[in-house]
């Protein structure tokens, strides 16, 4: 039972590129999260899902796109990346809601 | 959701007792009140969840008054492994938002 599981853990790319974060879970969560942290700051969310291929902006979703394929991966999506973008990136997933969240290791992104 | 307002930062000695005060003076009726911890480079950890009067567990003590419009985390006796970022949570649905949290530093 490995949880909530951030794919990779660092990257590092230029301007323009495009990558995709993954979070995979294994504890049939029905509502699944994207988050970023600037230093210093709080979590802010980008996207949520609250099932298998429904998804919503959260409160700073521009220049992100995400999909939710499958109930235990959610994947979150840079076109094309820019300094702004550099952050520690979590994921999260949750049974229900008002029920425990459990979040991923993060995934520190550094867009030069 | 529920707007909360907790200290930036609060200073403590080991084997104190820390109490964090939270509020949200427009609590709805079906809001619950969570508290999340976390670690530099890790993400939040869920400490306790209540709705009214008081909550414990073997982390910490929730203190809910009758009106609902603020609430305490206690964390009894800290030690230095306590040292974290504390963040207070109202809603009822799905949406966790995070505010600032209250940087809690335990020294020796």
């Amino acid at each position: 039972n490995a949880g909530v599981t951030q794919t990779p853990k660092f990257r590092v790319l230029k301007t323009g590129q495009s990558m995709t974060l993954l979070c995979a879970q294994d504890m049939n969560h029905e509502y699944m999260y994207w988050y970023r942290q600037d230093p210093g700051m709080g979590l802010r969310l980008i996207h949520y899902s609250v099932g298998e291929g429904t998804t919503a902006k959260g409160e700073v979703p521009d220049g992100y796109n995400v999909s939710r394929l499958k109930k235990q991966n959610f994947l979150l999506g840079l076109e094309s990346a820019a300094p702004s973008q550099t952050s520690v990136y979590f994921c999260a997933g949750q049974q229900e809601s008002n029920t425990e969240a459990f979040f991923g290791q993060g995934t520190r992104l550094t867009v030069v | 959701l529920a707007k909360t307002t907790q200290p930036i930062s609060m200073d403590s000695y080991e084997g104190q007792e820390v109490n964090i005060t939270c509020s949200h003076n427009n609590i709805a009726t079906n809001d619950y009140i969570t508290w999340y911890q976390q670690f530099p480079s890790q993400g939040p950890r869920f400490i306790i969840q209540g709705y009214k009067t008081k909550v414990t567990n073997e982390v910490a003590s929730l203190f809910i008054p009758a009106d609902r419009k603020s609430s305490t985390l206690s964390l009894p006796r800290v030690s230095l492994s306590d040292t974290a970022v504390y963040y207070c949570l109202v809603g009822n649905d799905y949406k966790l938002s995070f505010g600032a949290g209250t940087t809690v530093t335990v020294r020796a």
